[in-house]
This record gives C-alpha cells, structure tokens and sequence, in this order.
C-alpha cells in the first residue's frame, strides 16, 4: 500500500516549456488535490476533483490545468511554464464522506523554472 | 486575502518546553479545524482536529484550544522534543466543501 505517490520528485524547466505532474493514488479515494507551497505562503489549492472525470478550480489555478480520467490518477500540466510557477507541488487525496475525511498527502514535486 | 492567519512563522524552543502556535479565522462557516505536520522533503500528515463544539482536544503531548468566539485556536506541544522538530499548518474546512484552508506554516525548531 503506497498511499499517495508523485512523479517526479524533482524537475527543472526553461521558460515557455511544458510538462506534466503525475499523482497516483492506491486508497480508492475519491478526492483528489493539487496544492503548491511557497514560502511564508503556506499549502495553496490549484485544483481538485471530487471523482473521476470531473475536476473544479481551486484557490490558484491560473496556469495550469489538470485531467482525472482514471480515479487513481490525477494529472497537473503546466502549458508554458512561468518563473513564478517555481514552487513544491504536493497532491492529496481523501475519501467522500459528508463530514470531514483526512487529506493523505504525497512526497512532493520541487519544480523549479528558469 | 488569508482566511486563516498563523503567528509565529518560526519558533526556537528548548527541549522539554512549551511550543504554542496560534491561528485566527475569519470566515464563521468553518466548522472544522486540523493541524498537520510536515518533516523536511515530506509531505503534510494530519496531526489532530477540532471541531467547535468543544474547546479543547488532547493527543498525547499535543493540544488543540478553541476560542469560537475570537475565532481562534492554538496548537499547544507540552515537553517539547527535537523529534518535534517540523513545520506546522492549521488548517481550516466549510462542511462539505472539502477544501482545506491553510495558514502560512510555522517552523518549530526544538534545541536539545
């Protein structure tokens, strides 16, 4: 049981490149989330899903856009990529409940674009 | 605009201390209050919740107070260890949304 896991750990882009974050999930959750943390900043939503095939903006989502085609797996993809996207990007998953369900967050992608 | 406000951003303690982290809200729909816990080069793990209806939950050396009517809450970790080392989020969630709010992180460092 692996939990949360993201590929790749670490990436490094020129400016205008694109690429895409991988997130897969093993807990048969139905929420999933991408979050970036910053510095001073704290965990900052980009985009979630509720299931599979849908997906809904977050709090941040300009730049980026995301696929959940299979409920495992949940895609970030940055078209052209910016310095200002440089952060650690984290995924979460969580299970549907009425009440609050804990998010499992992965191990983090360090993206760095310069 | 930050929904959840934390204070300090960092705090240096000594073993066996007191560490306090203190967070404000501000929207009154949330009704759910998490902390979690982030060790270097790893994610966020959930550490302990509240919810408003009670003012106070304990874990084991960590400790939650809720101030409903400040609209505040603090994580308490009672004989500090360096094990305790980590940055620290509140967080903050609307029922049924299921989006997590969190505050700027506080990074604790316990000197042994």
């Amino acid at each position: 049981n692996a939990g949360v896991t993201q590929t790749p750990k670490f990436r490094v882009l020129k400016t205008g490149q694109s690429m895409t974050l991988l997130c897969a999930q093993d807990m048969n959750h139905e929420y999933m989330y991408w979050y970036r943390q910053d510095p001073g900043m704290g965990l900052r939503l980009i985009h979630y899903s509720v299931g599979e095939g849908t997906t809904a903006k977050g709090e941040v989502p300009d730049g980026y856009n995301v696929s959940r085609l299979k409920k495992q797996n949940f895609l970030l993809g940055l078209e052209s990529a910016a310095p200002s996207q440089t952060s650690v990007y984290f995924c979460a998953s969580s299970k549907w409940g009425l009440s609050y369900n804990e998010q499992f967050f992965g191990p983090g992608t360090r993206l760095t674009v310069l | 605009q930050q929904q959840v406000k934390q204070s300090p951003q960092s705090l240096i303690v000594q073993k066996g201390g007191i560490s306090i982290i203190n967070c404000a809200y501000e929207n009154t729909a949330f009704d759910y209050f998490p902390w979690y816990q982030q060790f270097p080069g790893k994610g966020p793990a959930l550490l302990i919740a509240i919810r408003p209806d009670v003012s106070e939950k304990k874990e084991g050396r960590f400790t939650i107070s809720f101030n409903k009517s400040a609209k505040q809450f603090s994580l308490h970790i009672m004989d500090s260890q360096p094990g305790d080392s980590a940055t620290y989020f509140c967080a903050a969630l609307r029922q049924g949304a299921q989006k997590l709010v969190f505050g700027q992180g506080t990074r604790l460092t316990i000197n042994p």
